[in-house]
């Protein structure tokens, strides 16, 4: 029971490098999300995807692109690092239900930490 | 647009006794729901306690409640019998009336419970 994994834990990077933060989930939930969690600001979303094709923006998406090929994966790519993006980012996944559906709970990953110099 | 207001940084308890953590929100939705989840020193977000806005009764999963008062917008955690491993970190969230789990955190509230 994998739930949702998310690579790296840890990553620092460079000014103006790219990476990409991979998340997977094997629990066949059409609803993925990313956040980023900044010392007292709580959990941001930064971007989400419904299903296979379909991404849309969050909170705070500027920086950042995301895509979703396949219902499992939904990785989050920074394109030209900047400090500004130093945060802990958590990827969080859950079924596609009806409001009235009860908790319908996110799983998340255990995160990744990034550190941009 | 959705607010939470967690207005406690942080919140002092000893062992075995009982601590409220507030929430506040603001939503123009009928229907939504507000969640509690725990993040421990380790770093992972635990789900702890769920409330729809038609529940007519306040959620509870073992130690923990939800005092939801409607007309005041308010969700505050209730945690009872508190225990040296509910040192953490607390965050309440909602979900507005979508099809899925779009959430908005508030800023949390950091939770210390001494022998």
């Amino acid at each position: 029971n994998a739930g949702v994994t998310q690579t790296p834990k840890f990553q620092v990077l460079k000014t103006g490098q790219s990476m990409t933060l991979q998340c997977a989930q094997d629990m066949n939930h059409e609803y993925m999300s990313w956040y980023r969690q900044d010392p007292g600001m709580g959990l941001r979303l930064i971007h989400y995807s419904v299903g296979a094709g379909i991404t849309d923006q969050g909170e705070v998406p500027n920086g950042y692109n995301v895509s979703r090929s396949t219902t499992e994966d939904f990785p989050l790519r920074l394109l030209s690092a900047a400090p500004s993006q130093t945060s802990v980012y958590f990827c969080a996944s859950s079924t596609l239900a009806g409001p009235s559906s009860g908790a319908n709970v996110l799983t998340f990953g255990a995160g990744s930490r990034l550190t941009v110099l | 647009a959705q607010k939470i207001t967690q207005t406690q940084p942080g919140m002092f308890v000893q062992e075995k006794e009982a601590v409220t953590l507030d929430c506040t929100y603001d939503t123009s939705d009928q229907s939504y729901g507000l969640f509690w989840y725990k993040q421990p020193s380790s770093g992972e977000m635990i789900f702890l306690i769920y409330q729809g806005s038609y529940d007519e009764q306040n959620a509870t999963e073992g130690r923990y409640s939800l005092n939801f008062q409607k007309a005041r917008k308010s969700a505050n955690l209730v945690i009872s019998a508190s225990q040296l491993g509910d040192s953490a970190m607390y965050f309440c969230a909602m979900r507005e009336n979508t099809g899925f789990q779009k959430l908005v955190f508030g800023t949390g509230t950091r939770l210390l419970v001494s022998p």
